[in-house]
């Protein structure tokens, strides 16, 4: 009955790896996004597609790349990973990109860098 | 540039009435959210405002003034589990979300 999954929620790795995470909706939503928040509790927006497609790209290194098989799915991959790039990772999907459509998060994944 | 302001902590008595309040400065609105957030877990949506006024949900009620750039969260009755923290996250013009930093409240019993 999950809404919003995500996986893994707790991910420990060394400087200079690559990871995933993967996210996945089954609320029939058309959009997903990717935030990231920090140690000072900020939300901020990384990626969001609608339909399998890629609407907002905010200023995030180019090591972070999003992937949208479909739109039930979308998922994070981080090259050469950083200390800094240690946070807590929220997906989340909303009906349609409007905006003004609530939106539902998964429960976070929890990155550390060492 | 846009800006959303809301305190970063607050404390408040299980039984009492609080008022967590958010200014915001974006260009154009389109609505303000409300979320909340217990520690460790993800964001779940409280409420969200468009009109002028006041909207009321059980314990929790949330105020909108667009002429003022303000909103605020009214939690009544406070429980220990309302403990966590709230964001605000206005609407702009192109119907992006721009979040607060959180207001964390604790409450003591």
């Amino acid at each position: 009955d999950t809404a919003v999954s995500q996986t893994p929620k707790y991910l420990v790795t060394q400087m200079g790896n690559d990871k995933s995470i993967k996210c996945e909706q089954n609320l029939g939503h058309d959009t997903m996004y990717w935030y990231k928040q920090d140690s000072k509790k900020f939300l901020k927006i990384m990626f969001s597609y609608n339909n399998k497609e890629l609407i907002i790209n905010e200023t995030v290194p180019n090591r972070f790349s999003p992937k949208s098989p479909d739109k039930a799915h979308l998922n994070l991959h981080i090259n050469s990973l950083e200390l800094g790039d240690s946070a807590v990772y929220f997906c989340a999907s909303s009906l349609t990109s409007g905006g003004t459509d609530t939106q539902y998060f998964g429960p976070g994944t929890r990155l550390t860098v060492l | 540039g846009q800006n959303i302001d809301q305190p970063t902590e607050m404390t408040a008595t299980e039984g009492a009435i609080v008022q967590i309040n958010c200014t915001y400065q974006t260009s154009g609105f389109n609505g303000l959210f409300w979320y909340q957030q217990h520690a460790g877990e993800a964001p779940t949506f409280l409420s969200y405002n468009v009109l002028d006024g006041l909207e009321e949900k059980g314990r929790f009620s949330s105020f909108l003034s667009r002429s003022k750039g303000y909103s605020y969260l009214l939690l009544k009755e406070l429980q220990m589990k309302d403990s966590a923290s709230y964001l605000c996250a206005a609407v702009d013009s192109n119907y992006q979300l721009i979040w607060g930093a959180g207001t964390k409240l604790i409450i003591k019993p």
